[in-house]
């Protein structure tokens, strides 16, 4: 089955500053890769993915690169804000026409210093 | 209440007692999700329903039943339970795709359930 590791487990950053979240997964026919933000006492919700026939995308300040030859996809947050603080989880996923098998990493505690 | 509701949010149940988590979404969706969070660990899947029907079962032990009257409903009953397994319990819900087309929708997630077996 698929395996995903994530790096680094925390992160503190100073705020205004950029964050960087690696993980690398397993399986060379996943092809989905959601990123989950998690706050403290509150449930994931997604922020950003991306599919493997895209290598990058970008929404405002947050941006995904994946490198399937590699198979790695970091997340990028710029202009780091404190409401960045959070739990941040990726995920990989294998084609599976219906539903979402999602496979998380362990999570990155990311804490913004003002 | 809208999006994903979880119920009871907290739970101490002792060994051998028998209880049940409760998860309904309302946004018309036809895929739900069980997931174990744990500290330090990833969250794990447990157990896929796809229009009523599992379609996944993580390996998971059989003092977790997980039962999907309809799509918007979806219980897990919990019996025996070990003091590993206090966690949190979190239900997510997508729409799917029937008729084997590859789809990937996000899943919502709702708040949780706490739950502490001693």
């Amino acid at each position: 089955g698929e395996n995903v590791e994530q790096h680094p487990s925390t992160l503190s950053v100073q705020e205004g500053d950029s964050a960087v979240i690696k993980c690398t997964y397993s399986d060379s026919a996943s092809n989905y890769f959601p990123w989950y933000k998690q706050e403290l006492g509150k449930r994931p919700q997604l922020i950003i993915d991306i599919r493997s026939n895209v290598g990058e995308k970008k929404d405002q300040r947050i941006a995904v690169t994946l490198n399937k030859t590699a198979k790695h996809f970091s997340l990028h947050i710029t202009e780091t804000q404190p409401e960045d603080s959070a739990v941040y989880f990726c995920a990989a996923s294998p084609p599976n026409f219906g539903n979402e098998k999602l496979t998380f990493g362990t999570g990155t505690r990311l804490t913004i210093i003002p | 209440e809208t999006g994903v509701t979880q119920t009871p949010r907290h739970l101490v149940m002792g060994m051998t007692n028998k209880k049940s988590l409760k998860c309904e979404q309302h946004l018309g969706h036809n895929a739900m999700y069980w997931y174990k969070q744990s500290a330090k660990k990833p969250l794990e899947l447990m157990f896929v329903y796809n229009f009523k029907e599992q379609t996944e079962n993580n390996s998971v032990p059989s003092r977790f039943s997980p039962e999907c009257p309809n799509s918007s409903h979806l219980f897990l009953h919990l019996h025996t339970l070990q003091p590993e397994d206090s966690a949190l319990y979190l239900c997510a819900s997508s729409l799917a795709l029937a008729g084997g087309t590859s789809s990937y929708n996000e899943q919502f997630f709702g708040p949780g359930t706490r739950l502490t077996v001693l």
